[in-house]
């Protein structure tokens, strides 16, 4: 069964810390990597990363995948109470071969509070 | 450009009522998902679709649940009958994915759906 894990589930830090946030995975046919942000409804995608060692930015946010020890890191800088969201880590397996897409297999996220 | 469209977005009703959830996903994707979200269970996958075509239902819990999508631009998800277990956020998302290109998926806001 593909597994997904997400740590810490929570965290708590105040405004303009760093913060990372761990994510490790154990799935069969690997095909990529995602984050999403969620906050009072819908995910919101930040990044999907396919190719081990190489760093994925967007302003103070950036990501890395290492396929070799089956973990990524989503990384916050400057932190502002904006940031405050639970942060999902989602893996897509490439199960079927006729070309489509396949379903994410998602951790329970970090839930992350940035205090003024 | 719009995103993905779901209705409605709150529904309460009773035990053993029939239950439809409706979704428009964004023009040219060709993946439809449809996934459900519980504070126990973290988001999950139900079932989903490539090129209209059911790919994988492992996911949808019961006979009571069925899923369907008659053309590119339109998908429901029903229960019948519901039960309180039922109660979660249900949201639908989609993507575009051939064998070269793989995009993110994107979410609709989702459907609260209340049994009582």
């Amino acid at each position: 069964e593909d597994k997904v894990v997400q740590s810490p589930l929570s965290l708590v830090v105040h405004e303009g810390d760093t913060v990372t946030l761990n994510c490790s995975y154990e799935v069969t046919n690997f095909r990529s990597l995602l984050w999403y942000k969620q906050e009072k409804k819908a995910p919101t995608f930040l990044f999907m990363l396919t190719s081990s060692g190489i760093e994925k930015k967007s302003g103070r946010l950036s990501s890395i995948l290492d396929k070799k020890e089956l973990f990524s890191i989503l990384n916050i800088t400057a932190t502002q109470t904006g940031d405050s969201a639970v942060y999902l880590c989602a893996v897509e397996t490439g199960m079927y071969s006729g070309g489509g897409a396949d379903g994410l297999t998602f951790g329970k996220g970090t839930h992350l509070i940035i205090q003024p | 450009d719009a995103g993905v469209i779901q209705s409605p977005r709150h529904e309460v009703t009773e035990m053993g009522q029939e239950v439809t959830l409706r979704c428009k996903p964004i023009s040219g994707h060709n993946s439809l998902f449809w996934y459900r979200q519980t504070m126990m269970r973290g988001l999950e996958l139900l079932i989903y679709f490539n090129n209209n075509v059911p790919i994988d239902d492992s996911g949808m819990p019961e006979d009571r649940f069925s899923a369907k999508m008659p053309n590119a631009s339109f998908s429901t998800l029903k229960i019948q009958p519901s039960e309180p277990r039922d109660s979660a956020v249900y949201f639908c998302a989609s993507s575009f994915r051939d064998r070269e290109l793989g995009q993110p998926q994107h979410f609709g806001d989702g459907t609260r759906l209340s049994i009582l």
